[in-house]
């Protein structure tokens, strides 16, 4: 059964650090495309960052690049978020995704998500 | 960027009632489209791809239609399980974006 689990969202003040874990079981997450995409209070959908299979590539949304960093271990099937400089806005539920195994970047399976709130 | 603008953003209906939604792209984009649903304080779920693929294990009243710039995702019979909101998303241009989402609450 796949199975996605964040953990690691919390309080942290602004300009403070937060690293979000995404524990995968089921598959390898060698063999896919990793993204995060997060959700503030009551509002859509928005993509964060994703990385590539083997981790040589990375992508970013342009609102988080230079303050968020993605990565894995696929030793441990793990998925990484690491943010800094956080601001109020990035206010939001962060939740780690599997790219599915078709054309396009579609989301097969995600997680529950982890919650994180910037304030003071 | 593309922009994906989703009508209505809320409405109203019956258990039973035959649904449509509607996600216009800002530019062409083929059927490069998804459409998920995500209930209140859970993660979405993946309902179609290549914007009328219907997921593994969704059940065949979800259906979408569409390509260039305007899609529908329809219910053809709403059951009491659907009333959620669903959100449409492009899938090859980054950043990737999503619809505004649109709620379906009981009447």
């Amino acid at each position: 059964e796949v199975q996605l689990v964040e953990s690691g969202g919390g309080l942290v003040q602004p300009g403070g650090s937060l690293r979000l874990s995404c524990a995968v079981s089921g598959f390898s997450c060698s063999n896919y495309w990793m993204h995060w995409v997060r959700q503030a209070p009551g509002k859509g959908l928005v993509w964060v960052a994703r990385i590539q299979a083997d981790g040589s590539r990375t992508d970013y949304a342009d609102s988080v690049k230079g303050r968020f960093t993605i990565s894995k271990d696929n030793a441990k099937n793990t998925l990484y978020l690491q943010m800094s400089s956080l601001r109020a806005d990035d206010t939001a539920v962060y939740y780690c995704a599997r790219e599915a195994a078709v054309p396009g970047t579609v989301f097969d399976y995600w997680g529950q998500g982890t919650q994180v709130t910037v304030s003071s | 960027d593309i922009q994906l603008t989703q009508s209505p953003s809320f409405l109203s209906a019956s258990v039973g009632d035959r649904v449509t939604i509607t996600c216009r792209a800002s530019q062409g984009i083929s059927n490069s489209l998804a459409w998920y649903q995500q209930k209140s304080g859970k993660a979405p779920k993946l309902l179609i791809f290549a914007a009328s693929t219907l997921q593994s294990g969704v059940p065949s009243r979800f259906s979408g239609s569409g390509s260039g710039t305007e899609f529908t995702l329809t219910i053809s019979s709403l059951q009491p399980e659907d009333f959620a909101t669903y959100f449409c998303q492009e899938l090859n241009n980054y950043p990737l974006t999503f619809g505004g989402g649109t709620k379906v609450e009981i009447k």
